[in-house]
């Protein structure tokens, strides 16, 4: 199984600030597998980067993914109030094939 | 525009089989391009994917190591819906479970991938006597 480290656990940051989210892959995978999600407080997680680097619609383009083999990361830059969330990476692949995410970082004020 | 209605009781008793539906309306379950998710959460296990369904020409399900044996995702047509059957369940099942869609997209290397676009709201369910 291909294990998601997602780091840091907890970023705090204001509004107006960048936010660098990191997501390591236990085995080098290929980007189009590899995507983002957010979720806010009591609700579903909203698919937010597909592929590595393709922004979901309604995202702006503050959010930006970026990386391949084994490092990816979420950029999310001038922060707004609303921004501030729990972000979530996720691959497909391995044998047999799933999805596994990452432990989560939560983005708070 | 997909959208995904979740049913099911929110409370199981231990040894029972958790059973969720989730129906779906702007889509047809038998999409060639469509794959059907059932993913739970948890404080202690976070986002867990379970198994999907989908349709090729004819019907294939992908499931979770952690629950295979256990598990069985089915599509009825008929009622254009997609269902979740967990058997055997403990406490260790309580959580947020979610019904997803998703549609095939093409990648880099000329693979298709699938990306969770649509989420049910969640079904809470507790395993508890």
């Amino acid at each position: 199984e291909i294990v998601l480290t997602q780091s840091p656990g907890t970023l705090s940051l204001s509004p107006g600030e960048r936010a660098t989210l990191s997501c390591r892959t236990s085995q080098t995978i290929s980007s189009s597998s590899l995507a983002w999600y957010q979720q806010k407080p009591g609700q579903a997680p909203r698919l937010l980067i597909s592929g590595a680097s393709s922004r979901a619609t309604g995202f702006p383009d503050r959010f930006i993914g970026s990386g391949s083999g084994t490092d990816f990361t979420l950029t999310i830059n001038r922060l707004e109030p609303e921004d501030f969330a729990v972000y979530y990476c996720q691959q497909y692949g391995g044998s047999p094939p799933g999805y596994t995410f990452g432990q989560g970082t939560r983005l708070e004020i | 525009q997909v959208q995904l209605q979740q049913s099911g009781p929110g409370l199981v008793k231990p040894s029972q089989t958790l059973s969720l539906t989730c129906a779906i309306s702007g889509a047809s379950v038998s999409d060639n391009s469509a794959a059907w998710d059932w993913i739970r959460q948890s404080p202690s296990r976070g986002l867990e994917w379970l198994g999907r369904t989908f349709y090729r020409s004819q019907w294939y399900n992908e499931y979770a190591l952690s629950v295979k044996g256990r598990i069985t995702i089915h599509a009825d047509t008929s009622k254009n819906q997609f269902s979740l059957l967990l058997d055997s369940v403990t406490p260790e099942d309580t959580a947020v479970y979610y019904c997803t869609s998703s549609m095939a997209v093409p990648g880099l290397d000329h693979l298709f991938y699938y990306y969770m676009d649509v989420w049910g709201k969640g079904t809470t369910v507790t395993v508890s006597s």
